[in-house]
């Protein structure tokens, strides 16, 4: 199972671009990185999915290096409804990959005005 | 309305006691998740399902019953609730052909006393 690392919080003002790092040093061959958000009291909504280099949509740019052992999330000009926690999952797409999505702890985004 | 949905919303119970917690889509997804979510552990996989008739425990299923006789419900069983079970349990689905994003409910806060 791939395992991730996140920072456990970060800080940041309106109108900033964040970026948060993931870790994820034994990726396998079949992974793909997914990031999530959520708000309090709500469920997780997903936010960007990527296997390599760049992926962008309207929210965000995921950035991924040749060796995959990590990637970052990038918000362009967050704004005070950003304040979330992020969460990045490495595991396969299809079937039986239930079992492989581990959500850990992810990283709480503090935007302040 | 389409969507996935969980009921209760908010469920208090005893220790000992059977608690049942329903998850409904309206998609016909074929993937459908439990998870609980307790502070300082994130989101933690229960039990998932491919498809009805077919499930498979996740990284904390000690504790659960699940089972899925129809596509649309997922419904996950409590047999015999402790307080370690006290908890905010959300429901999920997906389709593999859309890249395994999950959809979530809004989670349902089970407190056993």
């Amino acid at each position: 199972l791939a395992k991730t690392t996140q920072p456990i919080s970060m800080d940041s003002y309106e109108g900033q671009e964040v970026n948060i790092t993931c870790s994820h040093n034994n990726i396998a061959t079949n992974d793909y990185i997914t990031w999530y958000q959520q708000f309090p009291s709500q469920g997780p909504r997903f936010i960007i999915q990527g296997y390599k280099t760049k992926v962008t949509n309207e929210v965000a740019s995921l950035f991924i290096p040749a060796d995959r052992k990590s990637s970052t999330l990038s918000l362009p000009r967050v704004s005070l409804s950003d304040t979330a926690v992020y969460y990045c999952l490495v595991g396969p797409r299809g079937k039986s990959s239930g079992d492989k999505l581990t959500f850990g702890t992810g990283t709480r985004l503090a935007v302040r005005p | 309305d389409a969507g996935i949905t969980q009921s209760p919303r908010y469920k208090i119970t005893e220790t000992g006691r059977q608690v049942t917690l329903m998850c409904h889509q309206t998609w016909s997804h074929s993937y459908m998740f439990w998870y609980r979510q307790d502070l300082g552990h994130g989101l933690r996989l229960i039990y998932y399902s491919a498809a009805a008739d077919i499930t498979d425990k996740g990284e904390v299923p000690d504790g659960y019953v699940v089972s899925r006789s129809k596509t649309e419900n997922f419904p996950l069983t409590l047999e015999s609730a402790t307080r370690s079970q006290t908890s905010v349990y959300f429901c999920a689905s997906s389709e593999s052909t859309r890249g395994d994003e999950q959809f979530f409910g809004p989670g349902t806060r089970l407190t056993v006393l």
